[in-house]
């Protein structure tokens, strides 16, 4: 089936630094990817919808200088949290989207869980 | 806009107990519903989906009816088995969501041999 990485699976940094979050699609070309933040006990927010080649399309009240995404190629989407504070700190996911699947069918990366200290 | 309403966990059963976990929805138009879950360490997949009103999605032994009368579309199975021990998630993907999945909190479902 089709498989989803994420880099780093858990990072701690210090405030005022950023981070870099890879998604890979490991055995397909993903036509989409897209970023999720979770917090515990609370259900999947999606920040974010990135094409390869294209700008990424922000949720409302996702800061897009704070949250770069950048989809270089059909197999790599990444995130980089800039100037990071304790607020940050969460959950992670991505998801790929394979073309011809049918609508909310996506696969998901295992998640990288970002502690700011 | 759309929001999605599971039962709060954690859910707790012995092994060959029957599972409902409730599942309750809010879409504009006729939205598709899903079902992921996800187990330990691991991403979201995939578990089942409907596409219309009394479409029965089923996968593994687990079974979901799309209730477009009670907006619902709740998870079941017959008989669990330790290997069900995971987080289950209830979605939806509509127009009015520009269709993007919408998600429910998650169920935690421990199942004890």
């Amino acid at each position: 089936g089709a498989v989803v990485s994420q880099h780093p699976s858990w990072v701690i940094c210090k405030s005022g630094t950023s981070v870099k979050i890879e998604c890979r699609s490991l055995d397909f070309q993903a036509t989409t990817m897209f970023w999720y933040r979770q917090f515990p006990k609370q259900s999947l927010m999606l920040m974010a919808t990135s094409n390869e080649g294209s700008k990424a399309t922000y949720e409302q009240g996702v800061e897009k200088d704070k949250f770069l995404i950048n989809h270089a190629s059909l197999t790599l989407s990444t995130l980089t949290v800039t100037s990071a504070h304790p607020e940050d700190s969460s959950f992670y996911i991505c998801s790929a989207r394979l073309q011809g699947l049918g609508l909310g069918e996506q696969y998901f990366g295992p998640g990288t869980r970002l502690t700011v200290t | 806009g759309d929001s999605v309403t599971q039962m709060e966990g954690p859910v707790t059963l012995s092994e060959e107990a029957f599972l409902t976990i409730n599942c309750t929805y809010t879409a504009t138009g006729y939205p598709s519903l899903f079902w992921y879950v996800q187990y330990p360490g691991e991403g979201l997949q995939l578990l089942l989906k409907a596409t219309k009103a009394d479409d029965k999605g089923s996968n593994k032994g687990f079974e979901a009816t799309y209730r477009k009368e009670t907006t619902s579309f709740h998870l079941e199975k017959g008989s669990v088995q330790v290997s069900d021990s995971a987080v289950y998630f209830c979605a939806l993907v509509s127009g009015g969501s520009n269709y993007k999945l919408t998600f429910g909190k998650g169920t935690l479902l421990t199942v004890n041999p």
